[in-house]
C-alpha cells in the first residue's frame, strides 16, 4: 500500500517565519505534488516535480519554493510566512503523469498550517 | 467561470436512497476525468475514473457527457459510510483541475 507521509499534522507559525513542510513517499513514484486546499476552492497546485532536482510551478507558486534532492522526498518552503498562507497543505505522489498516465494521486494526510 | 464547477451542497439524503450529482467543465479538449472522495479531515482518495462509455463500480456509476461538458456520479442504495465530499477532477492540458467538491450527508 502506498504511503505518503507529511511531517506535521498541525503547525502554527508567526508571520515572517521560514516554514518547511516535508513529504516522503515510499513507492518510488516519479511525480510529487504540493497542493493547498481552502474552503470553497478546489485543490490548487503550488508546485510539482517529475524527477529528482526537477520542479515546475503550479497555479499559485508565489511565496513558495520547493526542494527535491531525493526521489522519495519533496519539501515545500514558505520563505516568509504570511497570514494568507494559512491553509491545509496536501502532498501527493503518483507513478506517472502525462499524456498516457492516469495513475491516481496518493495523498498524505495533510498539514494544517496557521500563520498568526 | 471556474474551469471545473460543482454544486457544493450539502446534499442531505436518507439512507438507501439514490443520489446523483454533476460536475461541469469548461475546456472541451479535456482528456480524462475522475471522482475522488474526501472524508472529513482526511485526504482525498481516488473513487473512480470516468470513461467515455460510462462505468460502474458496485453501487457507483460514473458518466461522461462530452457534448454538454459534464460528468456525473450516481450512488445507489446509499450507506451512512458514503457521507463525504466528492471531488471532481478533470485533466486538461496535462494538468489536473479540481472542483471544490460536493458534500454528501447520508442520514439514517
Amino acid at each position: 500500500d502506498v504511503k505518503v507521509t507529511q511531517s506535521s499534522r498541525y503547525l502554527v507559525k508567526r508571520t515572517g517565519e521560514k516554514v518547511f513542510l516535508e513529504c516522503v513517499q515510499d513507492m518510488d513514484h516519479e511525480n510529487m505534488f504540493w497542493y493547498r486546499q481552502d474552503p470553497g476552492l478546489g485543490l490548487r497546485l503550488i508546485y510539482f516535480s517529475y524527477d529528482v532536482k526537477m520542479k515546475e510551478k503550479g497555479d499559485i507558486p508565489e511565496g513558495y519554493s520547493v526542494s527535491r534532492e531525493k526521489k522519495e522526498r519533496f519539501s515545500l518552503i514558505l520563505e516568509s510566512a504570511s497570514t494568507n498562507q494559512t491553509s491545509m497543505y496536501l502532498c501527493a505522489s503518483s507513478f506517472s503523469f502525462g499524456q498516457v498516465g492516469n495513475s491516481p494521486l496518493h495523498f498524505g494526510n495533510g498539514t494544517r498550517l496557521t500563520v498568526t | 467561470r471556474k474551469e471545473v464547477e460543482q454544486d457544493p451542497g450539502p446534499f442531505n439524503v436518507p439512507e438507501g436512497a439514490t443520489v446523483a450529482f454533476n460536475c461541469t467543465y469548461s475546456n472541451s479538449a479535456s482528456q480524462s476525468f475522475f471522482w475522488y472522495r474526501q472524508d472529513c479531515r482526511k485526504e482525498p482518495k481516488l473513487l473512480m475514473s470516468v470513461y467515455s462509455s460510462g462505468n460502474e463500480d458496485g453501487r457507483f456509476t460514473a458518466q461522461l457527457n462530452r457534448a454538454s461538458q459534464y460528468i456525473s456520479l450516481l450512488i445507489r442504495d446509499s450507506k451512512l459510510s458514503d457521507s463525504a465530499t466528492y471531488l471532481c477532477v478533470v485533466k486538461s492540458n496535462y494538468q489536473l483541475i479540481w472542483g471544490a467538491g460536493t458534500k454528501l450527508i447520508i442520514k439514517p
